[in-house]
């Protein structure tokens, strides 16, 4: 069965620090994989998209991926109170479109 | 960036009724949409996939004549739930695929059955 794997948190940072979330997969053959962001009885939002090995930054929020690990990350620079959310990582299944998500960290950023 | 559309954004309604939800692509053409449905404190769950002109492809355990969908167009599908009970009070999510595999989502509807 195709999984992703989260910890649920919740993660407290202070704000200004670095936040780093991180999520495995299990299906091999996926090229594609995806960070949401969360509020709390709100549908997720796209932060980002990430195909290659390697980083991708995007403002303050970088991704990682590392298909050799399974392993996909996301750092937040610079954590801002409004950053506290769900974070839900997510991978489209190879072969078709289909997302398959994780249950999601829970990012605390204190003021 | 893309936007997802969804009506209405909250819903209540008595046991045994339908309920008809709209999800819209509203600055793009979306051949793919998908619905999801999410309870409290859980992760999102795919129920169907939904491909303009063609049948949607339900998940394992989704019943098809309980969730109806139609994707009548590039920009519009529907899910109907139809005889609703108190147990499918949730909150339901649509997406839509823009490109090759991000997907946008709607703000979600909440349904509440009574």
């Amino acid at each position: 069965q195709k999984e992703v794997e989260q910890n649920s948190g919740p993660l407290s940072v202070p704000e200004g620090a670095i936040a780093s979330l991180n999520c495995t997969y299990s299906d091999r053959g996926s090229q594609s994989f995806f960070w949401y962001r969360q509020y709390s009885g709100k549908s997720p939002e796209l932060i980002m998209s990430i195909y290659s090995n390697g980083d991708k930054e995007d403002g303050r929020f970088t991704a990682q991926l590392n298909k050799a690990s399974q392993y996909v990350s996301l750092l937040i620079r610079d954590s801002q109170p409004s950053d506290s959310a769900t974070y839900l990582c997510a991978f489209a299944t190879s072969g078709t479109y289909k997302y398959i998500f994780g249950t999601g960290t829970r990012l605390k950023v204190l003021a | 960036g893309a936007v997802v559309s969804q009506h209405p954004s909250r819903v209540i309604c008595k046991s045994g009724t339908s309920v008809k939800i709209e999800c819209r692509s509203l600055d793009f053409q979306a051949t793919t949409m998908f619905w999801y449905r999410q309870f409290p404190k859980q992760s999102l769950m795919l129920m169907a996939t939904s491909n303009e002109g063609s049948k949607a492809t339900y998940e394992q355990g989704v019943e098809k004549d309980k969730f109806l969908i139609n994707h009548a167009s590039l920009t519009l599908s529907t899910l109907t739930v139809t005889s609703a009970h108190p147990e499918d009070s949730s909150f339901y999510i649509c997406s839509a695929r823009s490109s090759a595999y991000e997907q946008y989502f709607g703000p979600g509807t909440r349904l509440t059955v009574t």
